[in-house]
């Protein structure tokens, strides 16, 4: 399947910094989202986006699908404890060919 | 508050066994999935099904096999379990137009 390069792998910041991952692939998506997984739990969606150029936000995060179709990333502002997780793309598609990043690990030190 | 339930959080099975990994979804999604997650590796399609008793293969099917006899329920097979299928098993699911997955708290099995 297609790959998806998400950068970085892993994030360690103090309470109240940014926080930007991206993630990029070789080929067009028509959709990319975003989701964090809280530890011993399922991935759970946090933004989505439909087309090029569009930035969303959603509190604290904000998310932007690339003018080529190839790239997305996320940004955090004002980093909490509870923003510990990974933090996955994905692109897809259509509803059945979704395709995830290897993920961003965030810890965050108070 | 809707939900996708695996039947287990933790498992441990010999190599050579026969495992079932379920799921179900009370949520009348029409699509479900399930995933593999490794560290480094992200989540990785498996197989997925849009309807009772359909299935498509994802990504990486070599050594898995499903069954899906109702709507809610989604199974993952491993047909003769291997130490390179310790893993995270995902199960998802979705309506057909949503690309907003609904993922249950996985699965870890490792097997001896």
């Amino acid at each position: 399947g297609q790959q998806l390069n998400q950068s970085p792998q892993s994030m360690f910041i103090q309470e109240g910094e940014d926080v930007s991952m991206n993630c990029t692939s070789s080929s067009i998506f028509n959709t990319w989202l975003w989701y964090k997984q809280d530890p011993g739990e399922g991935p759970v969606l946090l933004i989505a986006l439909y087309k090029a150029g569009e930035l969303t936000s959603n509190g604290r995060l904000t998310a932007q699908f690339g003018i080529t179709r190839k790239d997305s990333f996320l940004n955090i502002s004002a980093s909490i404890p509870s923003d510990v997780g990974i933090y996955f793309c994905a692109g897809s598609h259509n509803n059945n060919d979704m395709r995830f990043g290897a993920g961003t690990r965030l810890t965050v030190k108070p | 508050d809707v939900k996708v339930t695996q039947s287990s959080r933790y498992l441990v099975k010999r190599t050579g066994e026969k495992v079932f990994l379920e799921c179900v979804q009370d949520m009348d999604h029409e699509n479900m999935f399930w995933y593999r997650q490794d560290p480094g590796l992200g989540l990785r399609l498996i197989y997925f099904s849009y309807d009772v008793k359909m299935k498509e293969k994802g990504d990486i099917p070599e050594g898995y096999s499903v069954s899906r006899e109702k709507k809610e329920r989604f199974s993952l097979i491993l047909e003769s379990a291997s130490t390179n299928q310790t893993s995270m098993y995902l199960c998802a699911s979705s309506f057909p137009s949503n690309y907003g997955y609904t993922f249950g708290s996985g699965t870890r099995l490792t097997v001896v």
